[in-house]
């Protein structure tokens, strides 16, 4: 089955400094790459769309130049929180979508603590 | 507007007992549909899902769920609950390859 790999598996990191959050898709194509946010016992919050080759499409109250998404290749998406401030730690989870049939499948998930 | 609802914010059922989660949408069309499980700190693993066909959809761990176009439901439901199923389940409908949305989940706990 469809495999997407996500890293770091938690990370922490002193307010004002940037982190960045890698997706791979390990053994398949994704031509769509999410990113969702989750804040304790709540639900997961679409944060943005990404398509290999253009420009992230953000949810609305999601800075975009806050949260930077690039989506270089068909097998990598990456997030970077830039100037992190204590209210952006959260659980971040990635998932892609292929065109296998698989349908979603998502990333293990990131927890960031900002300090 | 698009919407998943899922009205047991928490259930608490016995080892062995049966278990049905319920999940309510509001969408456009037929949704593709699923039913995904959360550890805590972990991410999501995909029970089952509808796209088609059959609307009593089989997944794994035991899980199956049924459609009901009429009632535009998609409950999950298995017969003897084990320990292990303590966990958060999410519902969440798409559309194609669109964004998913997801409910507000279910914690589900199991006592012996």
């Amino acid at each position: 089955g469809a495999v997407v790999s996500q890293h770091p598996s938690w990370v922490i990191c002193k307010s004002g400094t940037s982190v960045k959050i890698e997706c791979r898709s390990l053994d398949f194509q994704a031509t769509t790459m999410f990113w969702y946010r989750q804040f304790p016992k709540q639900s997961l919050m679409l944060m943005a769309t990404s398509n290999e080759g253009s420009k992230a499409t953000y949810e609305q109250g999601v800075e975009k130049d806050k949260f930077l998404i690039n989506h270089a290749s068909l097998t990598l998406s990456t997030l970077t929180v830039t100037s992190a401030h204590p209210e952006d730690s959260s659980f971040y989870i990635c998932s892609a979508t292929d065109t296998l049939g698989y349908g979603y499948t998502f990333g293990s998930g990131t927890r960031l603590t900002v300090v | 507007a698009q919407s998943v609802t899922q009205p047991d914010i928490h259930i608490t059922v016995s080892e062995g007992a049966s278990l049905e989660l319920r999940c309510n949408y509001s969408y456009g069309a037929t949704p593709y549909l699923f039913w995904y499980v959360q550890s805590p700190g972990q991410g999501l693993q995909l029970l089952l899902k509808y796209f088609s066909g059959d609307t009593l959809v089989q997944g794994i761990k035991g899980f199956e769920a049924e459609f009901k176009r009429s009632q535009s439901s998609f409950n999950l439901r298995k017969p003897s609950v084990h320990w292990s199923d303590a966990a958060e389940y999410f519902c969440a409908v798409g559309l194609n390859t669109d964004k998913l949305i997801f409910g507000t989940g279910t914690r589900l706990q199991v006592f012996p």
